[in-house]
């Protein structure tokens, strides 16, 4: 089975700084795809940035972009010029690519805070 | 609708009691999904519908624990005989296909809590 790891339970930044969340994920499949989930006090999870393991091109979505290093099984995100908006927490995100991957495995998260 | 809706967004219950949680996926959204999310965790995958059919219920953890799609687009979760254990947040998400790649979209939830 495959499990997601995030080491950061609690990560803080200053407003327009730049902050980056740990994510690393053990799985034997070669292909799948990863993701980072944002979920702020609301509670409704917004997708932030998705990857495809074949794709070895970083995904990036304006000040979001990630590090993916297949062989480490490692996925990390970087946020650029931080905003007081992106507090919340961060979950980061695996899902097969099997037949009958269709449900996530969630890390357990990353609060992040945003200091003006 | 513009969004996946949940409904009640807060539940109380006693511990015994029957409850059942509500989603709305976006309209024609094939694929259904709910998870449960315990305090402080990431959610944790429940069951996964396309259209009406159930194809993978691997996730509910015990018989209590029902979910129905009838129709093919609204889904209820139904719990019974509720425990506190049960006590966390569900959530519902949809995608529009059945595969792997898609974005899912998330509900806000609904908070249970079992006294």
């Amino acid at each position: 089975a495959q499990t997601v790891t995030q080491s950061q339970p609690e990560m803080s930044v200053q407003e327009a700084e730049t902050v980056t969340l740990s994510c690393t994920y053990d799985t034997s499949e070669s292909d799948y795809y990863l993701f980072w989930y944002k979920q702020p006090p609301s509670r409704q999870m917004i997708l932030v940035i998705r990857q495809e393991a074949y794709k070895q091109q970083n995904a990036t979505e304006n000040r979001f972009s990630v590090n993916f290093q297949k062989a480490a099984k490692s996925f990390s995100l970087k946020i650029s010029d931080s905003q007081l908006g992106d507090a919340a927490m961060y979950f980061c995100a695996y899902r097969s690519a099997d037949n009958y991957g269709q449900n996530f495995v969630f890390g357990p998260g990353t609060r992040l805070s945003v200091l003006p | 609708g513009a969004g996946v809706s949940q409904s009640p967004r807060y539940k109380v219950a006693k511990r015994g009691q029957d409850v059942a949680l509500r989603c709305d996926p976006i309209s024609g959204h094939v694929s259904l999904f709910w998870y449960q999310q315990a305090l402080g965790q990431g959610p944790e995958f429940l069951t996964y519908f396309q259209n009406e059919a159930q194809l993978d219920k691997s996730g509910l953890p015990s018989d209590r624990f029902f979910a129905e799609r009838p129709e093919g687009s609204v889904s209820t979760l139904k719990i019974q005989r509720t425990q506190q254990e049960d006590s966390a947040v569900y959530l519902c998400a949809s995608s529009l296909l059945g595969w792997r790649a898609d974005t899912q979209y998330f509900g806000p939830g609904t908070r249970l809590t079992v006294l």
